[in-house]
């Protein structure tokens, strides 16, 4: 089976500008998990999706946004840009999310912000 | 407050020397899972196991072991006779959550070098 992957795997942008970054799960799988990866704060939670709805939400502001599509594909956004932005974003992948169920990561995608 | 410490940044050994990764969690969940991860220098986190919060059966796999104490809160990652290939950034998660709202909680990481 294919493990999840994430495009593009690297990513630069200036301040203000918006960005799209896509998963693609696990064949399968119907949740997608997005987080924030930055030396500073560590791995934090972004926002959770399982069938086209947003399950789960983290501590983010309103500029970091996403969605589902019926084939579990996700995307993530994040509108104006700010420097502290740079962060390797990863993907995770489950079969229904939840407490129990593994998360199975991408590759991430690194974001540089100019 | 902390839910998941891995208290070690960083630790150095030799190749070939056994090396113990500390986890100490926290939750007032009596149900909840226990993971560990490694992440190489490629980024992507690999899945290494997964254990419930009522199975405290140590794990072995290869020269991997697993120490789960719930009266230490501890879920402790020992790798036996080091590797190069071993040189990377390990992670220690959390889940828990009641009522369908489930947190994964991830520890800072520790990075493990480990010198030929």
């Amino acid at each position: 089976k294919a493990g999840v992957t994430q495009t593009p795997r690297y990513l630069i942008k200036t301040r203000g500008q918006q960005v799209t970054l896509s998963c693609s799960p696990i064949s399968g799988h119907r949740s997608v998990s997005w987080y924030q990866q930055t030396p500073g704060q560590g791995l934090q939670f972004l926002f959770e999706y399982f069938s086209e709805t947003q399950r789960n939400k983290g501590n983010f502001p309103g500029r970091f946004s996403g969605r589902q599509f019926s084939n579990s594909r996700s995307e993530m956004n994040v509108s104006t840009l700010e420097l502290g932005d740079s962060a390797l974003y990863l993907c995770a992948s489950s079969l229904v999310g939840g407490l129990t169920d593994t998360q199975y990561f991408g590759p991430g995608t690194r974001l540089t912000v100019l | 407050a902390q839910k998941v410490t891995q208290a070690q940044t960083e630790i150095s050994v030799v190749e070939k020397e056994d090396v113990t990764l500390d986890c100490v969690y926290e939750t007032r969940d009596t149900t909840y899972y226990l993971f560990w991860y490694k992440q190489p220098p490629s980024g992507e986190l690999v899945f290494l196991i997964r254990r419930n919060s009522f199975d405290e059966q140590n794990e072995i796999s290869g020269r991997y072991s697993w120490n789960f104490q719930k009266s230490t809160s501890s879920f402790n990652f020992t790798i036996t006779a080091s590797q190069v290939v071993d040189s990377a950034v390990y992670f220690c998660a959390l889940s828990e959550g009641t009522s369908g709202t489930y947190k994964y909680i991830f520890g800072t990481g520790t990075r493990l070098k480990v010198l030929a």
